[in-house]
Order: C-alpha cells, then sequence, then structure tokens
C-alpha cells in the first residue's frame, strides 16, 4: 500500500517561499505522476501541479509564475516551492499519487500538511 | 479552465435514505469525472473513477453515472459512515479542477 506524508513549516510570513516535501513509501516514485494540492479552509481542493518521474512537470496557470516541484528518486521523494506567500495561500496542502491511468484520478494522499501565512 | 458546479451544496438525509449529488461542468469532459468523499480532518478519498467505475475497496451502494456536461453520485443505502463531504474532480484538462463539495448530514 502505497503511503505518503508531507514535511514542512506550518507558519510562513508573507511574501516568503514555501517548502514542502512529500516522502513516498510502500512503492516506488518511478513510472508514476505525483501532484501537490491544497485546499482553503471550508472550500473545496484546488491542484496545484504534477510532476513526472521522468522529470516533466504540468502547474495550475493561476499560480505557474510562483511554483516549482521537483523529485528526488534517490530519496523516493518530491517537493513544492512557492513563492510569495500570502494570506489566501493559507491552506492544507496535500500530495497525491496521479494523475494515474487512462482517468488521470488521484488515488493515494498524504495526510495533508496545515500552512498559514502570517507575520 | 473548466469549472465545476455541484448540487446541492448541503444535504440532509437518514440512515437508509438513497441520495443523489449532481455534479456540471461548464464544458464536455466527456467520461473523466471522479468522485471522492472527505471526511473531517482527512484527506479526500477516491470513490469513482472514469465516472462509474468504482474503485477498488468502495461498497457497492455507491455508484455513479452520467458523461458529457453533467454527472450523478448516488448512494443507495446510506450507513453512519458515508456522512462527509463530497467532490467531484474533472481530469479531462489540465487544470485540473474540483467542485465546491456537497455536505451531507444526518438528519
Amino acid at each position: 500500500q502505497v503511503q505518503l506524508q508531507e514535511s514542512g513549516p506550518g507558519l510562513v510570513k508573507p511574501s516568503e517561499t514555501l517548502s514542502l516535501s512529500c516522502s513516498v513509501s510502500g512503492g516506488s516514485i518511478s513510472s508514476y505522476y505525483w501532484s501537490w494540492i491544497r485546499q482553503p479552509p471550508g472550500k473545496g481542493p484546488e491542484w496545484i501541479g504534477y510532476i513526472y518521474y521522468g522529470g516533466s512537470t504540468n502547474y495550475n496557470p493561476s499560480l505557474k509564475s510562483r511554483v516549482t516541484i521537483s523529485l528526488d528518486a534517490s530519496k523516493n521523494q518530491f517537493s513544492l516551492k512557492l513563492t510569495s506567500m500570502t494570506a489566501a495561500d493559507t491552506a492544507v496542502y496535500y500530495c497525491a499519487r496521479g494523475p494515474y491511468s487512462g482517468s488521470n484520478y488521484f488515488d493515494f494522499w498524504g495526510q495533508g500538511t496545515l500552512v498559514t501565512v502570517s507575520s | 479552465d473548466i469549472q465545476m458546479t455541484q448540487s446541492p451544496s448541503s444535504l440532509s438525509a437518514s440512515v437508509g435514505d438513497r441520495v443523489t449529488i449532481t455534479c456540471r461542468a461548464s464544458q464536455s469532459i466527456s467520461s473523466y469525472l471522479n468522485w471522492y468523499q472527505q471526511e473531517p480532518g482527512k484527506a479526500p478519498n477516491l470513490l469513482i473513477y472514469a465516472a462509474s467505475s468504482l474503485q477498488s475497496g468502495v461498497p457497492s451502494r455507491f455508484s455513479g453515472s452520467g458523461s458529457g456536461t453533467d454527472f450523478t453520485l448516488t448512494i443507495s443505502s446510506l450507513q453512519p459512515e458515508d456522512f462527509a463531504t463530497y467532490y467531484c474532480q474533472q481530469s479531462y484538462s489540465t487544470p485540473y479542477s474540483f467542485g465546491q463539495g456537497t455536505k451531507l448530514e444526518i438528519k
């Protein structure tokens, strides 16, 4: 059973950069797509972007200028960097496997980590 | 970008009831529609993919239907553990997008 675990700071100051990591266990990071998804309090999830094992990325245009997703296969983990954080970026951040299969769903998720943007 | 609209936003029902949740896409997405269940404080959990395929391990009381722009999630006989929030997600094109959610509450 694939398991994902996010790690990183729970509090970020405005204008700073958020850095989160996602460790994958119970399976290899190889040959899959891996995504970051966030969910502001009381709202629906928002897809941030994905990275493929081979290194290709695809970002949500609404965040593209501020987002970088990278992958370290040797550590079986992938990471998110989001620059110029504001209060609007306060959310629970999830890492997930997917888009998976031809149907592009997200089948395994981390437990999520709450990131609050505040001075 | 494709917008996903769910209705209703909230729904009160009793154990044993049959309930239906609707999701509408702003343009045709064929059958690229997935459904997730989210319990408070937990990550979304995949229930249905490709509009009508049941994810492994998900009880058969959950079913999905639809294609194009209109989709439904049906729970045939509500169980106590089904009271949660449900989200649809289009996987037709990036940026992938989710509905705003339907909160299913106990009557």
